[in-house]
C-alpha cells in the first residue's frame, strides 16, 4: 500500500533556530500534500496545502513566513519552522494522496517538535 | 459551517463487548466521510470511508460504520472490542480535493 515517510520523528531545537521536516511519498507520486498540526489531546488542524511546483495554500491564521512549505518534487514536501519559539512545540503530521479523488489520504507518522 | 462532530471525548468498553464511537455531520450535499485511528505518537491510519452506495461500510481491523442520512450520523462500530483497539479515533469529512477536516477525536479505552 501507499506509504508516506516523515522525518525526523522527533526533534528538539533552541528558540530562534529553524527546523525542517520532510514528508515523502515512497511508492506513489503526490501532487498535493497536506500539513497538519496537533496539540496535545486535540484534533488535527490543517495548516496548509502543499502543491508541487507552486506556492502552498495556507489556512486562515497560519503564518506563511513562519511555516515555510516547499514541494519541489512529486514525492517530497518540506515544512520549515523558522525562528522557532516554545509555542511552536507541537506534533506535526503530513499526508499525501494519489490522483484518485476517492482514494484515502495516507499519513506520515508525525514529527514531535520541542522548542526549548 | 460544514463539519463533523464527535460528542464523546472518551469511550470505555470491556474487551469482547461491542463498541460504538459516534460521529455526526453537518455537511451540505453528499458527504464524503472517513474514519481514521491514531496510536500514540503516530500518524493516522485509514479505517474506512463512505462515498456513495451501501450505508454499511466495512473497513480495516473488523471495524464498520453506518451512514445514516436521516440522523446525519456515521458511527463507527465493532462487534467485539480488543484491548489493542485502544487508540484515538477521528471522524473526518472531505471539503475539497483530498482536503480533510477532522472532528475533535474520541479516545477509546478497551479494558481487559
Amino acid at each position: 500500500g501507499a506509504v508516506v515517510s516523515q522525518h525526523p520523528s522527533w526533534v528538539i531545537c533552541k528558540s530562534g533556530t529553524s527546523v525542517k521536516i520532510e514528508c515523502r511519498s515512497l511508492d506513489f507520486q503526490a501532487t498535493t500534500m497536506f500539513w497538519y498540526r496537533q496539540f496535545p489531546k486535540q484534533s488535527l488542524m490543517l495548516m496548509a496545502t502543499s502543491n508541487e511546483g507552486s506556492k502552498a495554500t495556507y489556512e486562515q491564521g497560519v503564518e506563511k513566513d513562519k511555516f515555510l512549505i516547499n514541494h519541489a518534487s512529486l514525492t517530497l514536501s518540506t515544512l520549515t519552522v523558522t525562528s522557532a519559539h516554545p509555542e511552536d512545540s507541537s506534533f506535526y503530521i503530513c499526508s499525501a494522496g494519489t490522483a484518485d479523488y476517492n482514494s484515502p489520504l495516507h499519513f506520515g507518522n508525525g514529527t514531535r517538535l520541542t522548542v526549548t | 459551517a460544514q463539519s463533523v462532530a464527535q460528542p464523546e471525548d472518551q469511550v470505555n468498553v470491556a474487551e469482547g463487548n461491542p463498541l460504538t464511537v459516534k460521529c455526526t455531520y453537518s455537511v451540505s450535499g453528499n458527504p464524503y466521510l472517513f474514519w481514521y485511528v491514531q496510536y500514540p505518537n503516530r500518524g493516522l491510519q485509514f479505517l474506512l470511508k463512505y462515498i456513495t452506495g451501501d450505508n454499511l461500510v466495512k473497513g480495516s481491523y473488523g471495524f464498520e460504520a453506518e451512514f445514516n442520512k436521516s440522523q446525519t450520523s456515521f458511527h463507527l462500530k465493532k462487534p467485539s472490542a480488543l484491548v489493542s483497539d485502544s487508540a484515538l479515533y477521528f471522524c473526518a469529512h472531505l471539503t475539497g480535493f483530498q482536503k480533510l477536516v477532522f472532528g475533535t477525536g474520541t479516545r477509546l479505552l478497551v479494558s481487559p
